[in-house]
C-alpha cells in the first residue's frame, strides 16, 4: 500500500518569508498526490493535487508543489508566508488502481512569527 | 452548493457504550469515505462506502462499521467504546467518476470517551 512521510513535525517562519513543507511518498506506481490544509477546530481543505502532466502544481492562496519523481517527493512551496497561512497541512497519496483509497502524512504544524 | 455536514460535531461517551455518526455528502457525490484523526496516529482511514456497499477498508478493529443509505447519507458506529477512540472524526465525499478523485472534507465530528 502507499505510504507518506512529512519530515518535518513544526515548523516556524516570519510573516514574508518563503516556505517550503517536505513529502516523500511510497508507491509502485505513479501516484495520484495532494496537500490539504487545516485550520484549528476545522475539516481539511484541498491546496492542490497532481495526477499527471506538469509536475509543478499552482494551487489556492498562492501554494505550488512540484513532484519529482526521482526524489519520491512533493514539496509544498509558498513564496511570502501571510499569518492567516498557520495551520497544519497534510500531504496525501492515492492509489491509481484503488478509487478513493487515501493515505495521510503526519501532518506538519505551521507557526507563522509576526 | 452545500458542503459536506456532520451531526454531531461534539460528543461525550463514556467506556463500553456505543455511538453512532452521520454524514451527509455533498448533493450528487456517491463515494464517502471515513477517517479517525487523534494526535498520535494523524490522519487514518478507516472505510469508504460507494452505492450502499463498503468499498475499501482500513486496518481498524470489527467495533467500527459504517453503512450507506440510498440517497449517499452515510452513518458510522463504534461499538463498545474505548478510551482510544477519542479523536475527531472525519468524513469526505466525492463524485467517485474516476480514482483520485478530490475528495471535500466535513469539519469533523468530535468525540470524548470518559
Amino acid at each position: 500500500a502507499q505510504s507518506v512521510t512529512q519530515p518535518d513535525i513544526h515548523i516556524t517562519v516570519s510573516e514574508g518569508a518563503s516556505l517550503e513543507l517536505r513529502c516523500n511518498y511510497s508507491y509502485g506506481a505513479t501516484p495520484y498526490l495532494f496537500w490539504y490544509v487545516q485550520s484549528p477546530g476545522q475539516g481539511l481543505q484541498l491546496l492542490l493535487k497532481y495526477f499527471s502532466g506538469d509536475t509543478l502544481v499552482q494551487g489556492i492562496k498562492g501554494f505550488e508543489a512540484e513532484f519529482k519523481r526521482s526524489q519520491s517527493s512533493f514539496n509544498l512551496r509558498k513564496p511570502s508566508v501571510h499569518w492567516s497561512d498557520a495551520a497544519e497541512y497534510f500531504c496525501a497519496v492515492g492509489a491509481r488502481r484503488r478509487k478513493n483509497d487515501m493515505r495521510f502524512g503526519a501532518g506538519t504544524r505551521l507557526t507563522v512569527k509576526p | 452548493k452545500a458542503g459536506v455536514t456532520q451531526t454531531p460535531r461534539y460528543l461525550i461517551k463514556t467506556r463500553g457504550q456505543q455511538v453512532t455518526l452521520s454524514c451527509s455528502p455533498i448533493s450528487g457525490h456517491r463515494s464517502v469515505s471515513w477517517y479517525q484523526q487523534t494526535p498520535g496516529q494523524g490522519l487514518q482511514f478507516l472505510f469508504e462506502y460507494f452505492s450502499e456497499t463498503q468499498r475499501n477498508k482500513g486496518n481498524f478493529p470489527g467495533r467500527f462499521s459504517g453503512r450507506q443509505f440510498s440517497n449517499s447519507r452515510s452513518e458510522m458506529n463504534v461499538s463498545t467504546l474505548e478510551l482510544g477512540d477519542s479523536a475527531l472524526y472525519l468524513c469526505a465525499s466525492s463524485y467517485d467518476r474516476v480514482a483520485g478523485e478530490t475528495q471535500y472534507f466535513g469539519p469533523g465530528t468530535r468525540l470524548l470517551v470518559l
